[in-house]
């Protein structure tokens, strides 16, 4: 059962534009929803989280949007740069379950310069 | 400030054989947690250990299993491999409240052949 679903799972954008991943939950438990990035032979960093009291939450170029009724939230990064090339995944999780995250499946990005 | 660290960082078995991997958490850390990533599944949850007692457990089969020490360090032995059980899998720490920061190694690569 994939309770977290993620699109798309490749995207290429150019240098200095937008990049949009959007995820859907189904589990109307979760109360935690963090974003990671991760580089080839790394482990997941995470990006920014936000909680479902808050539909949006920015640092820096990162940017989470939240839409509660319809149990969706997104990852923008603004002005997206080579470096930003990595695989990031939405994830969420329970506030009563620790930190057990259910990840989505990934969405791999490439910025060409 | 040392990451977390996993040994062995790569590691080739064969099937019927077991293993054992070993995760080192941020010092003040008291929170486990694993994860296998394949492919195929993505990022899936196997379980968390908080002050040597298994907090949360994921859906995966017996022959999965893991234990903390009083220094919060953790091992998960996964007997009876299987060729399936090729994966990266992922040790992540954190002090232990719920939705908290992760902080993941980079994982030990598990090659069953």
């Amino acid at each position: 059962q994939q309770q977290v679903k993620q699109s798309p799972q490749s995207l290429i954008v150019q240098k200095g534009g937008i990049s949009i991943i959007n995820c859907a939950y189904e589990n109307t438990a979760f109360d935690y929803f963090p974003w990671y990035q991760q580089f080839p032979g790394k482990g997941p960093a995470l990006l920014i989280a936000i909680r479902p009291d808050v539909s949006e939450k920015k640092e820096g170029r990162f940017t989470i949007s939240f839409n509660k009724s319809a149990k969706q939230f997104s990852l923008h990064i603004m002005d997206s740069q080579p470096g930003d090339s990595a695989t990031y995944f939405c994830a969420a999780s329970k506030g009563n379950a620790g930190n057990m995250l259910t990840f989505g499946g990934g969405t791999r990005l490439m910025v060409k310069p | 400030k040392a990451g977390v660290t996993q040994t062995p960082r790569y590691l080739i078995k064969t099937r019927g054989q077991q293993v054992t991997l070993s995760c080192s958490p941020i010092s003040g850390h008291r929170s486990v947690s694993w994860y296998q990533q394949t492919p195929g599944q993505g990022l899936q949850f196997l379980f968390e250990y908080f002050s040597e007692t298994q907090r949360n457990k994921g859906n995966f089969p017996g022959r999965f299993s893991g234990r903390q020490f009083s220094n919060s360090r953790s091992e998960m032995n996964v007997s009876t491999l299987e060729l399936g059980d090729s994966a990266l899998y992922l040790c992540a720490s954190s002090f232990g409240g719920a939705n908290e920061k992760l902080l993941f190694g980079s994982g030990t690569q598990l090659s069953v052949l």
